[in-house]
């Protein structure tokens, strides 16, 4: 069974950098594409970005300016970067594999960040 | 951006009930279309891909139907740990977009 698993800071200061890994156990990450998705307390979910290990990434373009992903097949992870965060981009995040048909099939249990001085 | 809304935005229904939530979207996403439940304080779970496909492990009295612009997510027979939140996904192009949501609750 494919687990993910969320890790980075839970607080980051307006205008710092957010970073989250995911860590894949029970599963290849060459094998699939992977999501970012986040969700404002109380709100509904946004997809942020999606990545294979080949290829280019794919990047909501409301972020794209702000958002920086990358795969790291030697310790089977993935990461997110979001640069400049204000307020507005505290929320749950979550690391997803895609199942084959182009649906978010394995999340990971989510991190809350929340971006306050 | 294709927007997704849902309907209703929250309902209420006894257990045994047949509960159906529609998702409608701003130009066609085909059967690029996909449910999550999502239970109070967990991850969304995926329910239904491809708009009509169940997803394995799902109860059976979850369907799906629709193509195109419009599509239904029913459950056939209320059941009390079907409380929760419900989101559609379209995944026809980029960027990918949810539904508002819609909250089910037990009367």
């Amino acid at each position: 069974q494919v687990l993910l698993q969320e890790s980075g800071p839970g607080l980051v200061k307006p205008s710092e950098t957010l970073s989250l890994i995911c860590t894949v156990s029970g599963g290849s990450i060459g094998s699939s594409y992977w999501s970012w998705i986040r969700q404002p307390p109380g709100k509904g979910l946004e997809w942020i970005a999606y990545m294979s290990y080949s290829g280019s990434p794919n990047y909501n373009p409301s972020l794209k300016s702000r958002v920086t992903t990358s795969v790291d097949t030697s310790k089977n992870q993935f990461s997110l970067k979001l640069s400049s965060v204000i307020a507005a981009d505290t929320a749950v995040y979550y690391c997803v594999r895609h199942a084959s048909t182009s649906s978010l099939g394995y999340w990971g249990r989510g991190t809350l960040v929340t971006v306050s001085s | 951006d294709i927007q997704m809304t849902q309907s209703p935005s929250s309902l209420s229904a006894s257990v045994g009930d047949r509960v159906t939530i529609a998702c409608r979207a701003s130009q066609s996403v085909g059967s690029f279309l996909s449910w999550y439940q999502q239970k109070p304080g967990k991850a969304p779970n995926l329910l239904m891909y491809a708009a009509s496909s169940l997803q394995t492990g799902v109860p059976s009295r979850f369907s799906g139907s629709g193509s195109g612009t419009d599509f239904i997510l029913t459950i056939s027979s209320l059941q009390p740990e079907d409380v929760a939140s419900y989101y559609c996904l379209q995944s026809f192009s980029t960027p990918w977009t949810f539904g508002q949501g819609t909250e089910v609750e037990i009367k």
